[in-house]
């Protein structure tokens, strides 16, 4: 079964440019999850699709960022303008979207983005 | 509010144990759960535990939950260079129709010779 795919792994953009990553989930998964890390943190959640559909967006900086995810499928995520606080891994993960928490995450690679 | 905090390093010689620690703070959270992340990869899941459970074996792995104190440990037998890693503790609960997942920072494990 192949993993979550995302691209690209590395950016770097100055401050006030916008950047999109992608996500393309593991098959068949329903669930879809986008993840800032910033150096030193654990991950945090920004934004989680179930379908085609929102199910939270409450830590989305929503005046920059944006996520789709059209067809259930592959997502993007978009931040326009970037910010030097921005610098961080945006990690992808799918799920099956079971019930339960047994309902195990799995991870992309990760994109790097470095904001200048 | 929701908190997941652990030590921020560990340094243990190769085929002792490590002993991991992590508190949270949400009395709700159902399941907790420990990751593994190697540099430049993506989070892999290690193992879980239930929140009405006090003990979890898996192969080198023990993880051991004090639900009272709201504190949980990983334990790694014989540990590996191959562990070194970044160990993430995490909870999950559940709202409405929605699971979240809150991480602590991460406990780096180094391994000396």
């Amino acid at each position: 079964e192949a993993g979550v795919a995302q691209s690209p792994r590395y950016k770097i953009i100055e401050k006030r440019q916008s950047v999109a990553f992608w996500c393309n989930p593991i098959s068949g998964h329903a669930t879809l999850y986008w993840y800032q890390q910033i150096l030193g943190q654990g991950p945090k959640l920004l934004i989680q699709f179930q379908n085609n559909g929102v199910v939270d967006d409450s830590q989305l900086p929503k005046d920059r960022f944006s996520a789709e995810r059209l067809k259930g499928v592959d997502s993007t995520l978009k931040i326009q303008p970037a910010k030097l606080e921005d610098s961080a891994v945006y990690l992808c993960a799918s799920s099956r979207g079971l019930a339960g928490p047994t309902d195990t995450q799995y991870f992309g690679p990760g994109t790097r983005l470095t904001v200048l | 509010g929701e908190d997941v905090e652990q030590s921020l390093f560990l340094s243990v010689r190769e085929g002792d144990s490590s002993v991991i620690n992590c508190t949270y703070t949400d009395s709700s959270s159902t399941y907790l759960y420990w990751y593994k992340q190697e540099p430049g990869a993506g989070l892999q899941l290690l193992t879980y535990i239930f929140s009405n459970m006090d003990m979890k074996q898996d192969q080198r792995l023990t993880v051991l939950l004090n639900k009272k104190d709201k504190h949980l440990s990983l334990r790694i037998a014989d540990t590996q260079t191959g562990d070194s890693a970044i160990y993430f503790c995490a909870e999950i609960y559940f709202r409405s129709s929605a699971s979240k997942i809150i991480f602590g920072s991460g406990t780096r494990l180094s391994i000396r010779p």
